[in-house]
């Protein structure tokens, strides 16, 4: 079954570092999402993804973040100056086109900030 | 934000009985709605999902019923199983424009043998 794919699975960043994610989503999907879980907390939206630009995103994803798919396949989540408090598990999600249509999600990427 | 509510932290069940799992929501213009089973170190994988149009939707031994009247759904697995112990995310999404999800807090389900 085909599936929604991240690396790295944990990246230990210093404050203030740059930090990408990657995800690949599956390869029919049109829709692509980022979320994020803080430890004990809810899974939060991020930002949506949808021919080429950003179709909606959270007042979480501020100037700091960024998102691009700079090919057919990948699809990468930037922290641009990372904080203490952008530590959390980081989840990439992908969907069909159409209503109704379920998200599939990746196994996520742990980011810790010293 | 409270859009979408889990109540039960933890729920523990005989294996072979009937796990019920509750969630409520408060925005209206939810209309599809989905369960998510998600066990320590992977992402949560799709179980079941139901629209607004429906009020039941069954998958084997999962069954999901909503009551748009009251904002409640519940996932009904039967009979448990062992495997079935994992933390279970109910989720709601609009259909219209990105279809982002607004998840619950979770409820962990742990199926005694």
């Amino acid at each position: 079954e085909p599936e929604v794919t991240q690396t790295p699975s944990h990246q230990v960043t210093q404050m203030g570092q740059e930090v990408i994610l990657r995800c690949v989503p599956i390869s029919n999907h049109l829709y692509f999402y980022w979320y994020r879980q803080i430890l004990g907390q809810k899974v939060e939206f991020l930002v949506s993804f949808y021919n080429n630009e950003i179709s909606e995103k959270s007042e979480i994803f501020d100037d700091q973040f960024s998102v691009e798919r700079p090919d057919g396949s990948n699809f990468t989540l930037k922290i641009r100056s990372t904080k203490l408090e952008d530590s959390a598990m980081y989840f990439c999600a992908s969907t069909e086109e159409g209503a109704g249509q379920p998200q599939h999600f990746g196994d996520g990427t742990r980011l810790s900030i010293l | 934000d409270q859009q979408v509510k889990q109540n039960s932290p933890s729920l523990s069940v005989q294996e072979g009985r009937i796990s019920i799992l509750n969630c409520d929501y408060t925005n209206s213009m939810f209309d599809y709605f989905l369960w998510y089973k998600k066990y320590p170190a992977e992402g949560p994988t799709f179980l079941i999902s139901i629209s607004s149009i429906k009020d039941k939707n069954e998958d084997g031994r999962f069954t999901v019923f909503l009551n748009k009247s009251a904002k409640h759904l519940s996932l009904h697995i039967v009979p448990s199983q062992p495997g079935d112990s994992a933390v279970y995310f109910c989720a709601a999404s609009a259909v219209s424009g990105a279809q982002k999800l607004v998840f619950g807090q979770g409820t962990r389900l742990t199926i005694n043998p």
